[in-house]
């Protein structure tokens, strides 16, 4: 069946330093993907988003390439900030009314 | 403003009194879900549903019961609780015309004694 794989955390960085956190997927067909992401006490919020093959989503600085020939979806973010700590899950459905499929999430700290 | 509401927020409960958590989105939405949030297995689904009257399962459905009377609500039942079921539970909405972009709710922690 449909699943997704992310790198495990938690992850602690520098202010400013460069981040990947690794996405792969297994799915029959041709997924849309997501990443989301939870700030402490809240629900979650889409961060970005890829329909197709090549699409680059991107938002507040983090990108995220839809890789078909690799199944992957890694999230990357040049510089990032303390604000952006939180955790990070990656997802995948298959289409609209189907099922969602998330990985285990990853939890990055950022210190100053 | 475009929500989606739970209630409770928070609940403590004991092993066999059924429960209900209650789920509202404002915003139209065809598709609804029900997820759970357990420390080191990220978010599983257990119900979703496309649309009034139309529910199917996800991927931890055991112990659950949803229905979808209404197109705003879509209610978790609990009918018999049971301490495996204490997490963290989230409901989202999405529309189809929005790329299934999912909005969640702000999450309800039970506590199953």
């Amino acid at each position: 069946g449909d699943s997704v794989t992310q790198m495990e955390g938690p992850v602690t960085l520098s202010e400013e330093a460069f981040l990947t956190i690794n996405c792969t997927y297994t799915a029959t067909g041709y997924p849309s993907l997501f990443w989301y992401v939870q700030y402490p006490g809240e629900g979650l919020q889409l961060l970005l988003k890829a329909t197709k093959a090549d699409d680059k989503g991107s938002n507040k600085g983090f990108e995220a390439t839809y890789r078909k020939e690799t199944t992957s979806f890694h999230l990357e973010k040049g510089s990032v900030q303390v604000s952006d700590s939180a955790v990070y899950f990656c997802a995948l459905t298959a289409g609209a009314g189907n099922q969602f499929y998330f990985g285990t999430g990853t939890s990055l700290t950022v210190i100053p | 403003e475009a929500q989606v509401t739970q209630n409770p927020r928070y609940l403590i409960t004991v092993t066999g009194k059924k429960l209900t958590v209650t789920c509202s989105q404002n915003m139209n939405h065809e598709y609804m879900s029900w997820y759970r949030q357990d420390p080191g297995l990220g978010l599983r689904q257990i119900y979703y549903s496309m649309n009034v009257e139309v529910t199917d399962k996800g991927d931890v459905p055991e112990g659950y019961k949803v229905s979808r009377k209404e197109k705003r609500n879509f209610p978790l039942i609990l009918e018999s609780p049971s301490p495996n079921q204490t997490s963290l539970y989230f409901c989202a909405s999405s529309g189809f015309r929005k790329n299934n972009e999912q909005f969640f709710g702000p999450g309800t922690r039970l506590t199953v004694l």
